[in-house]
C-alpha cells in the first residue's frame, strides 16, 4: 500500500524556522502534486500549500512549499514561526490508482 | 460562505449500520466532486470515498470497499454515506469534504461514529 512518511514531531521557537518533510513510500514525489493541510485543535483541516508550492488565498508567505527530486521529498517550511503555527500538519497525495492519500501528520510545537 | 454540515453519527454495535449526511451549502453542490475523510481518535487523516460531481463515479478506500456506500442528492445539496458491517476501526469522526480543482478545499466539522458493543 502506498504511504505518506511525515516525522512525528517538530518543535522550534518563536520567530525560527521549522521544515516538514513528506516521503513517499514508493515512486517519484514529482509524478503527482503534493498538498499540505494544517489541522489546530478542535478544527476542522485547512489547506496550506497546493499543488506542491502554491498558496491559497489567505495563507502568509511564511509557509511555503517544495519538492526535491534528489531525496525524494516533498517539504513544507514556515518561516518567522508564531504560536498560531502550533497545529498539525499533514500532507497529501495521490497513489497509482489516483485516489488520494495524506500522511501520517507532524505534530509542530512552538516552544 | 462554503458551509458543510455533517449528521449521523452516533455508537452503534460491531456489524451494525449507520447513515451520515452532509448538508451543503454557499455554492453550486452540483459542480464539485465531493468526499468523506475520517480520523480516528488522536490518529491522522485517512480518506474513506468520494462521489464525481455528477454522481456518477464513486471511489473507495480498500478499507471500506464493500461495506461504504456514498452518493449525492444534488437537488437537495445532500451528500450521504451508508456505512454497513461496522468495526471497532471504522470508530472517527467522519469529516464531509468538497474536493477544488485540486485540494479538499471546504471541511465539515466531522461527525463522530462509535463502533463498540
Amino acid at each position: 500500500n502506498f504511504m505518506l512518511t511525515q516525522p512525528h514531531s517538530v518543535s522550534a521557537s518563536p520567530g525560527k524556522t521549522v521544515t516538514i518533510s513528506c516521503t513517499p513510500s514508493s515512486g517519484s514525489i514529482a509524478n503527482n502534486y503534493v498538498q499540505w493541510y494544517q489541522q489546530r485543535p478542535g478544527s476542522a483541516p485547512t489547506t496550506v500549500i497546493y499543488e506542491d508550492k502554491q498558496r491559497p488565498s489567505g495563507v502568509p508567505d511564511r509557509f511555503s512549499g517544495s519538492i526535491d527530486s534528489s531525496s525524494n521529498s516533498a517539504s513544507l517550511t514556515i518561516s518567522g514561526l508564531k504560536t498560531e503555527d502550533e497545529a498539525d500538519y499533514y500532507c497529501q497525495s495521490y497513489d497509482d490508482s489516483a485516489y488520494w492519500v495524506f500522511g501520517g501528520g507532524t505534530k509542530l510545537t512552538v516552544l | 460562505e462554503v458551509l458543510l454540515v455533517e449528521s449521523g453519527g452516533g455508537l452503534v454495535k460491531p456489524g451494525g449500520s449507520l447513515r451520515l449526511s452532509c448538508a451543503a451549502s454557499g455554492f453550486i453542490f452540483s459542480d464539485y466532486t465531493m468526499s468523506w475523510v475520517r480520523q480516528a481518535p488522536g490518529k491522522g487523516l485517512e480518506w474513506v470515498s468520494s462521489v464525481s460531481s455528477g454522481g456518477g463515479y464513486m471511489f473507495y478506500a480498500e478499507s471500506v470497499r464493500g461495506r461504504f456506500t456514498i452518493s449525492r442528492d444534488s437537488a437537495k445539496k445532500l451528500l450521504y454515506l451508508q456505512m454497513n458491517s461496522l468495526r471497532a476501526e471504522d470508530t472517527a469522526v467522519y469529516h464531509c469534504a468538497r474536493i477544488g480543482e485540486v485540494t479538499f478545499d471546504s471541511w465539515g466539522q466531522g461527525t463522530l461514529v462509535t463502533v463498540s458493543s
